[in-house]
């Protein structure tokens, strides 16, 4: 069975230094992995994912994340944050291979950016 | 472009009672279509998709049903609430077939059944 953790509940950082936010994930073979933000009241919007090719995915509003297979991670980073990227950010993951629709999300990590 | 739709946004109902809350896709073709379900302070949760009209696939075994009765329409039901199903609903959909595809999330539902 595939699974994300995400460690942390929440993240303060503030406005103008460098965000991380951690993910890790459990899957059979190579994972297709995923970042997406939702804010109050609101859908989940795509930021990025990674399927395979460069570790490093970049995705929208600046956003990047790390692909780490050995330590099997999937950081997401900002290298500023601003106090508008304060929001709910969920990881997930899906194993490879036909009919695989599951997609798995871990608990979600609210990030605080503090003026 | 592709835009998906679900309503209502907010939904008050008593124990006991039936739920409908609807989706629609508009601009895409034969997507896949699902609900999450997602508790407070908890992650999402797939209950249902759906890759064809009339294909529902239940991840979850619980007191709730999807129909998709047209391409672009799916229907989450409850034929009796429980006090377990407050939660907040999303739909989504994805291009067909593709599982490394993204997901393209509706604003969704909020169920408070009391």
């Amino acid at each position: 069975a595939q699974s994300v953790a995400q460690p942390e509940d929440q993240v303060n950082v503030a406005e103008g230094n460098p965000l991380t936010v951690k993910c890790t994930y459990s899957v059979s073979g190579n994972p297709y992995l995923f970042w997406y933000v939702q804010y109050p009241n609101r859908g989940l919007q795509f930021l990025l994912k990674y399927i395979t090719g460069d570790n490093l995915v970049k995705g929208s509003y600046g956003f990047e994340a790390e692909f780490n297979k050995s330590q099997t991670s999937f950081h997401l980073k900002k290298p500023s944050a601003l106090v508008s990227d304060s929001a709910l950010y969920f990881c997930a993951v899906r194993a490879p291979g036909a009919g695989s629709y599951q997609l798995t999300f871990g608990k979600g990590t609210k990030l605080s950016v503090i003026p | 472009s592709q835009t998906i739709h679900q309503w209502p946004a907010t939904l008050v109902q008593p124990v006991g009672s039936p739920l409908s809350l609807e989706c629609t896709v508009e601009g895409t073709s034969n997507p896949n279509l699902y609900w999450y379900r997602q508790a407070a302070g908890r992650g999402l949760q797939l209950l249902f998709y759906s890759v064809g009209i009339g294909q529902i696939s239940s991840e979850v075994p619980q007191n709730l049903s999807a129909s998709r009765p047209q391409d672009r329409q799916f229907i989450l039901s409850s034929k009796k609430l429980l006090l377990s199903d407050s939660g907040f609903y999303l739909c989504a959909w994805s291009k067909t077939r593709a599982t490394n595809e993204k997901l393209f999330f509706g604003s969704g539902t909020q169920l408070s059944v009391l």
